[in-house]
């Protein structure tokens, strides 16, 4: 069955250094890959997507994320974190099941603490 | 343009009673899907419509209906609120041939 594990619940960070937030996927073929952030008591904004081509996806907010076809991996990274990044952040797949349209599957998600 | 909104953004209900959350866009969007999200188990999809007049079960529709009579209205209904209904829930919409969604701010939903 599908599924997107985001393996850690919460991350603490000090501003100014370098971010990662794990994303691993499970699906037959490379699906359609997200990452959004939702900031508290706010709907989910898309920080970007990868559907093919480069491996290395820029996105808003000075974000970027790598697909990594063998390790089913689509990690976001940022070099420099700003106090305002703290937030939930939450990796999702699409992919086309039989039945036509598509599907999206969101992992738990990530909260970001952010500390001076 | 307003995107996507919901109304409304807080509502208590007891149980047995029921109600309609009403989620609206204009941005053009065939797609619409309604998720809850519940601490810990990220968004899970409710119901979606890829298109006016048609509705589909999504991953935990039990409880719920839903109707998308215009192109512009997605709404979601509850004909008796259960306390495990309790949760925050968001409306997205998104266009055709992609699966980019735009959300709206959500609706906090407690049921006693």
């Amino acid at each position: 069955a599908q599924s997107v594990t985001q393996p850690d619940i919460h991350i603490t960070v000090s501003e100014g250094a370098s971010l990662e937030l794990r994303c691993n996927y499970s699906y037959g073929a490379t699906p359609y890959l997200f990452w959004y952030v939702q900031s508290p008591g706010q709907g989910l904004q898309l920080l970007l997507k990868y559907f093919s081509g480069d491996t290395l996806v820029q996105g808003i907010k000075g974000f970027e994320a790598e697909f990594k076809r063998s390790q089913s991996s689509f990690n976001l990274r940022k070099p420099s974190v700003h106090w305002s990044d703290a937030a939930e952040y939450f990796c999702a797949v699409a992919f086309l099941p039989y039945t036509g349209g598509f599907k999206t599957i969101f992992g738990a998600g990530t909260r970001l603490f952010v500390k001076a | 343009n307003a995107g996507v909104t919901q109304t409304p953004k807080f509502r208590v209900l007891k149980t047995g009673q029921s109600m309609t959350l009403l989620c609206a866009q204009d941005m053009n969007h065939e797609y619409m899907y309604w998720y809850r999200q519940d601490p810990g188990m990220g968004l899970r999809l409710i119901h979606y419509s890829v298109g006016e007049g048609t509705t589909a079960k999504g991953e935990v529709p039990d409880g719920y209906n839903v109707s998308r009579l215009k192109k512009q209205n997605f709404l979601l209904g509850l004909e008796s609120a259960a306390p495990s209904q309790t949760s925050v829930y968001f409306c997205a919409g998104g266009r055709r041939g992609t699966d980019t969604q735009y959300f709206g701010p959500g609706t906090r939903l407690t049921v006693l």
